[in-house]
């Protein structure tokens, strides 16, 4: 089974501050992780796929993930954070690509002025 | 991105009846969609999987003759809660993909279901 551990469930950063979301995940086989991300009234939206490339993942809005096998870890960072990046972050694991996703419970990213 | 409609996005029944919640791709083919449900601060749980004119898939404890799910286009699919309860209440996801194991699953907004 495939599991996925978000840990603050609210993260609050200063407009231009690094953010720094964490991911830790579970899985008995190579996993496929994901992070998205869901604005208000809005459906979820893929920042950024690794799919067993580089360990090292860029995505949209200047967002990067970092996948590390020795620690299970798919953290999310972006060096600046602007106020529009306010939202839910969901990270994701599947040993299926696409097909079958497990997501962890989010986090909140606050950004404040 | 490919854009995923859900209607209602928000719905109030009485206890005893049954809701439909619509899901469909605007702009593209979905040979599969996926419905989940999402607990106030908890994870989008998988419900239920469902290929185009085929029956669904569902996950392990999900009641297949409560949630009745039909896929009968490759833009429509459907939830159908059946006598609805108060214990139904919740936050439903739908998402839908093209073909191929990397097609990318794109999200409905959800549709937010409450019975009194």
């Amino acid at each position: 089974a495939q599991s996925v551990t978000q840990l603050g469930s609210h993260v609050s950063v200063s407009e231009g501050a690094l953010v720094l979301l964490r991911c830790n995940y579970s899985s008995s086989v190579p996993p496929y992780l994901f992070w998205y991300v869901q604005y208000p009234n809005q459906g979820l939206q893929l920042l950024l796929k690794y799919t067993s490339a580089a360990t090292l993942v860029k995505g949209i809005n200047g967002f990067e993930a970092e996948f590390k096998k020795s620690e299970t870890s798919f953290h999310l960072t972006k060096p600046s954070a602007h106020m529009s990046d306010a939202a839910e972050y969901f990270c994701a694991v599947s040993s299926t690509g696409f097909q079958k996703l497990v997501f962890g419970t989010g986090t909140r990213l606050l950004v404040s002025p | 991105g490919a854009v995923v409609s859900q209607h209602p996005s928000w719905v109030i029944c009485k206890s005893g009846t049954s809701v439909k919640i619509e899901c469909r791709s605007l702009d593209f083919q979905a040979t599969t969609m996926f419905w989940y449900r999402q607990f106030p601060k908890q994870s989008l749980m998988l419900m239920a999987t469902s290929n185009e004119g085929s029956k669904a898939t569902y996950e392990q404890g999900v009641e297949k003759d409560k949630f009745l799910i039909n896929h009968a286009s490759l833009t429509l699919s459907t939830l159908t809660v059946t006598s609805a309860h108060p214990e139904d209440s919740s936050f439903y996801i739908c998402s839908a993909r093209g073909a191929g194991l990397f097609g990318e699953q794109f999200f409905g907004p959800g549709t937010r279901l409450t019975v009194l």
